[in-house]
C-alpha cells in the first residue's frame, strides 16, 4: 500500500547548522509530496510542496525536491533557527481525492 | 479570511459514551477530511467528504462516522468509546479535490 517513511528522531541542533530530514515513499501512479510542520498545541501548517518529478518546494528557507527515481523528497534547511523547533510531517496525496498519508513525524529541537 | 474551525477544543469522555465533534471549513471549501493523531499510531486518515458526499473512508470501525451537511460543515461521531480513542482528531477542508489541505486546531479527545 502507499506509505511515507522519515527518519526518526529527535533531531537536535545548534542554532545556524544545516538541517536535512530524509522522507522515502511508496505509492502508485504519481503522488504529490508535502511536508507539514506542527507547533506544540496547534494542528499541521502546510510548509511546502511539490506535484511532479524534479519539482523544487520552497518556503521560509527550507527546501525539498520531489526525487522520482529515488522515490524521496528530503527536507533541508541551510540555517536552523530556535523558532523552527516543531515537529515536521511527510506526507503524499494521491493523484485523485484529497486524502493525505502521514509519516510518522520528526522532532527537531533548536538550542539557542 | 477565517480559518478551519474545530469545536470543542478539548473533550473529557466516559468509556461507552459517545461524542460528536465538528468542523467548519473555511468559506467556500467543499471538502473536508478527518484525521487521528495518536503518540502509537501517528496521523491515520478517518474519512473524506465533498459536497455532503463521502468518497473516501479509512481502516477504522464503524464505531466512526461521519457526515457533511449542505454549508460543508461537517460532524464525525464516535460510538461506544474506548481509552484507545483518546486522540488529537484533525480536521482540513480543501476547496475541491486535489488542492491544499488546511488543518483546523483539532479537538483533543481524552476517555478515561
Amino acid at each position: 500500500g502507499d506509505s511515507v517513511t522519515q527518519m526518526e528522531g529527535p533531531v537536535t541542533l545548534s542554532e545556524e547548522a544545516f538541517l536535512t530530514i530524509n522522507c522515502t515513499y511508496t505509492a502508485t501512479g504519481y503522488p504529490s509530496l508535502f511536508w507539514y510542520v506542527q507547533y506544540p498545541g496547534e494542528g499541521l501548517q502546510l510548509l511546502l510542496k511539490a506535484t511532479k518529478a524534479d519539482d523544487k518546494g520552497s518556503n521560509k528557507g527550507f527546501e525539498a525536491t520531489y526525487r522520482k527515481e529515488t522515490t524521496s523528497f528530503h527536507l533541508e534547511k541551510g540555517s536552523v533557527q530556535v523558532s523552527d523547533s516543531a515537529v515536521y510531517f511527510c506526507a503524499l496525496r494521491l493523484e485523485y481525492g484529497n486524502k493525505l498519508v502521514f509519516g510518522a513525524g520528526t522532532i527537531l529541537r533548536v538550542k539557542s | 479570511k477565517a480559518g478551519v474551525t474545530q469545536t470543542p477544543r478539548y473533550l473529557i469522555k466516559t468509556r461507552g459514551q459517545q461524542v460528536t465533534l465538528s468542523c467548519s471549513p473555511i468559506s467556500g471549501h467543499r471538502s473536508v477530511s478527518w484525521y487521528q493523531q495518536t503518540p502509537g499510531q501517528g496521523l491515520q486518515f478517518l474519512f473524506e467528504y465533498f459536497s455532503e458526499t463521502q468518497r473516501n473512508k479509512g481502516n477504522f470501525p464503524g464505531r466512526f462516522s461521519g457526515r457533511q451537511f449542505s454549508n460543508s460543515r461537517s460532524e464525525m461521531n464516535v460510538s461506544t468509546l474506548e481509552l484507545g480513542d483518546s486522540a488529537l482528531y484533525l480536521c482540513a477542508s480543501s476547496y475541491q479535490v486535489n488542492t491544499e489541505a488546511f488543518f483546523g486546531q483539532g479537538t483533543r479527545l481524552t476517555v478515561v
